[in-house]
């Protein structure tokens, strides 16, 4: 079965610090998706990222960075200099694609979330 | 750009009534999908539904729980006799179909209903 873990509960940072946030998984697939979505304080849920499993590369978006490590089964999601406005819940996901002998309709497996609050 | 969207954005109801939570997904997605989140907690899959079918549903969507497409457009979700720990925020999503490899597209998902049962 798919599970995602964000070991860190809350993070506090004062603006214009770089901030990571941690997410480790475990699934029996060898083609996944993972994701990271945002969660502003009004509650919706904003898609920010997505990684393949067979593309290993880190890329970085604005000031948005990942950092893919398939050896160790984690999905790391960096903000640079961060801003009051990007205080929110943070959620990792996964996506299995149904190799494992499984089926998979792209149904997401959260992680519990991370609190980052950015202070002025 | 096109959303998601959810009525109503709050329900109070009374334990033990029916609800039906209603969402209207992208227009030209093809799969959809419940989610609940506990005040607090993290994002719970529910039922995933394509083809005019359930495709996948968790152990929380019991038989007190339904889901439907009753037209081109909407898709609902229904709690028959509610509980008090159905007090959450419901979200719908749906994502377009790619072939196979449906996975790898984000969902999108509406803003949300918060259902709070008295």
């Amino acid at each position: 079965a798919q599970k995602v873990t964000q070991a860190q509960t809350e993070i506090s940072v004062v603006e214009k610090e770089d901030v990571t946030l941690d997410c480790v998984y475990e699934t029996r697939d060898t083609t996944y998706y993972l994701f990271w979505y945002k969660q502003p304080p009004s509650g919706e849920l904003v898609f920010l990222i997505r990684r393949n499993s067979f593309d290993e590369q880190n890329e970085i978006s604005g000031r948005y960075s990942w950092n893919f490590q398939k050896s160790t089964s984690s999905f790391n999601f960096t903000i640079t200099a961060s801003q009051v406005v990007d205080s929110a819940v943070y959620f990792c996901a996964l996506s299995e694609a149904g190799n494992a002998g499984g089926t998979s309709y792209g149904k997401l497996t959260f992680g519990q979330g991370t609190i980052l609050t950015v202070h002025p | 750009e096109p959303e998601v969207t959810q009525t109503p954005s709050h329900q109070v109801t009374q334990m033990g009534q029916e609800v039906i939570l209603r969402c209207v997904p992208i227009s030209n997605h093809l799969y959809f999908y419940w989610y609940r989140q506990i005040l607090g907690q993290k994002v719970e899959f529910l039922v995933s539904f394509y083809n005019n079918e359930i495709s996948e549903k968790s152990e929380i969507f019991d038989d007190q729980f339904s889901v439907e497409r009753p037209d081109g457009s909407n898709f609902t979700l229904k709690i028959r006799s509610t509980k008090l720990e159905d007090s959450a925020m419901y979200f719908c999503a749906s994502r377009p179909d790619r072939g196979r490899f449906i996975s790898n597209q984000p969902q999108h998902f509406g803003d949300g209903t918060r259902l709070s049962i008295l």
